[in-house]
Parts: structure tokens; sequence; C-alpha cells
């Protein structure tokens, strides 16, 4: 069975300093991957996708990065955070084929605190 | 473009009282239609779907019906239960390219005993 991986579940990070978030998928190849934030008291918000290896899409220009060195992992970086950066990241997996299975597979999430 | 609107949160309730929450769409194409449901602390999972017209997924006592007259996926439950509160997101997928989702803003449901 399918499974993703996402860590850590909390990351407390000074202002200025960089940042690796990863994630890690099991039991499928080729899925679509996308990087999202959950700001409190706001709803989801696209950072990033990938249909593929090295392919990276930015939905929001910012000061994150993303990267997909390999078919299942997928990283988000930062090399300065700020304030803002704040909130709730989660990664997501789909099949990457339109038709019945068309859904979203969320990790866990990591509590990024920008102090 | 594509958009989802859920109502406002938070919804509170009784346990055992009707829950409904509102969601609207608009879409360019003929999109499938899902419910997402996030505990606190934890990922999204879906929660139930719906691929056409008059469709009505339904999941843990939960349902929704898949309205193209009125652009509509509101979610209902009969009775709802403590371990029901959660954040409810509304989403839509184009089912012409790409699986990029749309998602609402979410719907914090708080249901007290």
């Amino acid at each position: 069975s399918q499974t993703i991986h996402q860590w850590p579940a909390t990351l407390v990070q000074p202002v200025g300093s960089p940042l690796s978030l990863e994630c890690t998928v099991e039991g499928t190849s080729n899925p679509n991957l996308y990087w999202y934030r959950q700001a409190a008291g706001r709803g989801l918000q696209l950072l990033f996708y990938s249909v593929g290896i090295g392919q990276i899409s930015s939905e929001v220009p910012q000061n994150l990065s993303a990267s997909r060195p390999q078919d299942r992992q997928f990283i988000l970086s930062s090399k300065k955070l700020l304030l803002s950066d704040s909130g709730f990241y989660l990664c997501a997996w789909s099949v990457g084929q339109q038709g019945a299975d068309e859904k979203l597979f969320f990790g866990s999430g990591t509590q990024l605190s920008v102090l | 473009g594509n958009s989802v609107t859920q109502m406002e949160g938070p919804v509170t309730l009784s346990e055992e009282a009707f829950l409904t929450i509102n969601c609207t769409y608009t879409a360019t194409g003929y999109p499938s239609l899902f419910w997402y449901v996030q505990y606190p602390g934890e990922g999204l999972q879906l929660l139930l779907k719906a691929t056409k017209a008059d469709d009505k997924g339904s999941n843990k006592g939960f349902e929704a019906t898949y309205r193209k007259e009125t652009t509509s996926f509101h979610l209902e439950k009969g009775s709802v239960q403590v371990s029901d509160s959660a954040v409810y997101f509304c989403a839509l997928s184009d089912q012409g390219g790409s699986y990029i989702p749309t998602f609402g803003r979410g719907t914090s449901l708080i249901v007290h005993p």
C-alpha cells in the first residue's frame, strides 16, 4: 500500500535561518507531488507542485523553493526564513492520472514556527 | 477560473444535531467534487467524492450530492458526534487537465457533548 512520510512534525526556527522539509512517498511511482501551506485561520495555499523529477511549478512567488531530486522525494527549502513563513506545511501526492481515483493523499504535516 | 466557496465557520452544534456545511463552486468544465476532513494536528484525508452530476458521495454517515443546476455540493450528516469535530474542506478538480485541485477555505465544526 502507498504511504507518505513528512518530517519533522514540528519545527521552531529563528528569522533568517534556512529551512528544509522533506517528504517521501512509498508504494507508487511517478506521482504528482504537492506542497501546501495552511496559515492560522486560513485555508490551503498551494505553494509548489511537481509532475516528475526535476519538474517544479511554483504557484506563489516568495522566498521558498522546492526540489524533486528523486521520483518519490519532494523537498521544500528556504535560504532565509521570514516571520510570515510560519504555518502548517502539508505534503501531498496523487496518482497522476485522470479518472475515478482523482484524490490527494496528505502527509501529517509540519508545524513551523518562525520566531 | 475555478473557485470553491464554503460557509464561514466555526459551526457549533450539540451532539446528535443535524449538520449542513454549504459549498458552491465555479468551474469552466465538468469537475469532480470532494470533501476532505482535517482532524486537529493532522493532514487532510478524503471523506467523500462525486464525479458527475446527481452523484451522491457518502462515508461515515456524511453525504453530499453533486448538484450541477445549483453548482453546489453541500455536506450533510443526520446526527453528529463529538468525534466529528474537525475542519472540513470542499474541493474540485478539473478533469480536463493535470490534477491541481481547488480548495475552499475550510469550515471548522465543533460538536459539544
